[in-house]
């Protein structure tokens, strides 16, 4: 079942901070982030293991919410090379395949 | 590192005709791709996991006989589009997986039927 993500767009100025959610109906052991910008494909950000283990990107981080039913993606101290759509992507029915969310679109502006 | 490759970046056929498209993980192997397309402004949608050496697995209503894909090697899988018609017309992305299951994309292929 395809996660939900929220919000639907959001836009920041330089320099802000911005939440975006991906919830799901059932636990997870796993979220993968992606970022991808007009015309491009995504790319790799940033995994979220169930013990609350991340890899990826340095200025990114992410947290699962107490029933591990929703991640958070945190963006600090946002930049203008941030915007783009957001995925979110979960375990499908075999732990490798990917599910992903409906998108979250970022606009930071100068 | 983690460098995935596609060609055609873009192409444009007749409809009835069938086209290939390439999925090359450049910098390391890749034993499991995954084939996805992207309508605007939506989101990525699985159609099939290709695993080296084996059949592609497809997810629910994406036709086998249709999008034909082969992974002959570990660093190239290929999706063919059989007799494709306008409604085939969309952004056709691959991915390689990664040591702990990330994926690396390519950068997709758009594919135009007239």
């Amino acid at each position: 079942q395809q996660p939900v993500q929220s919000p639907q767009a959001v836009i920041l100025r330089e320099g802000e901070d911005a939440v975006i959610n991906c919830s799901s109906s059932k636990a997870l052991y796993s979220v993968h982030w992606y970022r991808q910008k007009h015309g491009e494909a995504p790319v790799f950000l940033m995994i979220l293991l169930k013990g609350g283990e991340q890899k990826g990107h340095e200025k990114i981080s992410a947290s699962f919410n107490e029933k591990k039913q929703q991640s958070s993606l945190y963006l600090t101290a946002s930049q203008l090379s941030y915007s783009g759509t957001y995925f979110c992507g979960t375990p499908g029915d075999s732990s490798y395949k990917l599910i992903f969310g409906s998108g979250t679109r970022l606009l930071v502006r100068p | 590192g983690a460098v995935v490759s596609q060609h055609p970046s873009w192409v444009i056929c007749k409809s009835g005709t069938s086209v290939k498209i390439e999925c090359r993980s450049l910098d390391f192997q890749a034993t499991t791709m995954f084939w996805y397309r992207q309508f605007p402004k939506q989101s990525l949608m699985l159609m099939a996991t290709s695993n080296e050496g084996s059949k592609a697995t497809y997810e629910q209503g994406v036709e086998k006989d249709k999008f034909l894909i082969n992974h002959a090697s570990l660093t190239l899988s290929t999706l063919t589009v059989t007799s494709a018609h306008p409604e085939d017309s969309s952004f056709y992305i691959c991915s390689a997986q990664g040591g702990a299951y990330e994926q690396y994309f390519g950068p997709g292929t758009r594919l135009t039927v007239t």
